[in-house]
């Protein structure tokens, strides 16, 4: 079954660091391009971290940017955040991009996983 | 910051067409970047309807159609059944090398 599930959510204090992780079962992480997007409470969907399949190239929201990471191996994509906010609050997704087709790469993401949630509180 | 705006809420009796409008500008649908929308149930994960403007996702019913017209793009829900009801986000790209999504949409069907 091809599929994606996110852990490593939890209750963080400001300031503190955590590492989510995003299993993939069913098909090569590294040949697909991934993305990081976030829900906070009431919020909507806010895209916040990509990395490309092919040559690993990263692009940030500037809301996390120098603060979070986004990385991979062979069939798990990380996100490491730092300097964590009350703002961050959020329940955090990964998503697969659509495959290309034979002309053309489109940006939607066409598999989620269920989220994991992370909470900063004082 | 760029920002793609949606009215906040939409609605309708069964049966009925819908549309839900997705205002964004230059620098992003307005500059050609494809349009994506997906339907999002509280407490499930994101699920997308319609990718590049227009094509519907494997598996969405020809219900769910798109269309895209200069700086905006609009979703349309023919024929609206109780089980459409949920909050609804269109999603592009921007010149500045960032994904955005729309403010989102809540459907309720009456």
């Amino acid at each position: 079954e091809v599929k994606l599930v996110e852990s490593g959510g939890e209750l963080m204090s400001p300031g503190g660091s955590l590492r989510l992780s995003c299993a993939a079962s069913g098909f090569v992480l590294t040949s697909y391009d991934m993305n990081w997007v976030r829900q906070a409470p009431g919020k909507g969907l806010e895209w916040i971290a990509y990395m490309s399949g092919s040559d690993g190239i990263i692009y940030y929201a500037d809301s996390v940017k120098g603060r979070f990471t986004i990385s991979r191996d062979m069939n798990s994509l990380y996100l490491q955040m730092s300097s964590l906010r009350v703002e961050d609050t959020a329940i955090y997704y990964c998503g697969r991009d659509l495959p290309c087709t034979s002309t053309s790469c489109y940006t939607a993401i066409d598999l989620w996983g269920q989220g994991t949630l992370v909470t900063v509180s004082p | 910051q760029s920002v793609l705006t949606q009215p906040p809420s939409v609605s309708g009796a069964p049966g009925q067409r819908v549309t839900i409008s997705c205002a964004g500008s230059s620098s992003n649908i307005g500059s050609g970047f494809p349009v994506h929308w997906y339907q999002h149930l509280p407490g499930t994960a994101p699920k997308l309807l319609i990718y590049a403007d227009n094509n519907r996702a494997s598996g969405v019913p020809d219900r769910f159609s798109g269309s895209k017209s200069g700086t905006s793009a609009s979703l349309a829900i023919n024929g609206l059944q109780a089980e459409d009801e949920a909050e609804y986000y269109c999603q592009s790209d921007d010149s500045s090398l960032s994904r955005l999504f729309g403010t989102g949409t809540k459907v309720s069907v009456l």
